[in-house]
């Protein structure tokens, strides 16, 4: 079983839905972060989470919002979508009691806004 | 902020070649880890090779290697024997505590 799954893999929305993305993980790591990947621009950091009670922004929070409802949970919410928020978006993790912080990524969620 | 740059949008290699594909970055930080991630078609994030700053030693990984010039804030990679499974889109990163990415080099390898 993948370590860090992420739900739906694929979403076609229209413009003004409320979208939410999910991220799970068995790692038991307490660090997760969301990214979004467009081409020719990277992962940029939308939002991350050093453990249940902690959230911050990234470079692109804006229009984001995030609920990290336990050690193991932590979704990405677009409240009323737009098309330039059609991307491939990625959950990952890592541990603190690592020294490099190497992160751990899901499969991604390909998400179309019409 | 940290900033990676990868000036390669695309290279091609042979098969059974070797292919270095470039990264620079930015930091006022002295203690810091890069990595190189490799993103096949399936979209899967894979990490290839891992560097860390205060280690004069580049990393290596079986076919894969790196050269860092810490001076110079250079991470260039280097793929020897190329292989068809190596074609992929390979992302540089920075990493200390969050990661910063570089735009991707998408490496295509022929027969």
């Amino acid at each position: 079983d993948a370590d860090v799954t992420q739900t739906p893999r694929n979403r076609i929305t229209k413009t003004g839905k409320r979208i939410m993305l999910e991220c799970s993980q068995t790692k038991g790591h307490d660090r997760m972060y969301w990214y979004r990947q467009d081409p020719g621009l990277g992962l940029r950091l939308i939002y991350y989470s050093f453990d249940v009670k902690d959230i911050n922004k990234g470079e692109i929070s804006d229009g984001y919002s995030v609920s990290r409802q336990a050690q193991a949970k932590f979704s990405l919410s677009l409240e009323s979508a737009i098309p330039n928020q059609t991307a491939l978006y990625f959950c990952a993790t890592s541990a603190p009691w690592t020294s490099d912080n190497e992160q751990f990524f899901g499969p991604g969620t390909r998400l179309t806004v019409l | 902020a940290q900033t990676v740059t990868q000036s390669q949008p695309e290279m091609s290699v042979q098969e059974a070649e070797t292919v270095t594909l470039s990264c620079t970055y930015d930091t006022s930080e002295s203690d810091y880890y890069l990595f190189w991630y490799k993103q096949p078609p399936s979209r899967q994030m894979i990490l290839v090779i891992r560097q860390e700053a205060y280690k004069q030693q580049n990393a290596t990984e079986n076919r894969f290697s790196v050269n860092f010039q810490k001076a110079a804030k250079s991470f260039s990679l280097k793929i020897s024997d190329s292989q068809l499974g190596d074609a992929a889109m390979y992302f540089c990163a920075y990493n200390e505590n969050k990661l910063v990415f570089g735009a991707g080099t998408i490496l295509r390898v022929k027969s």
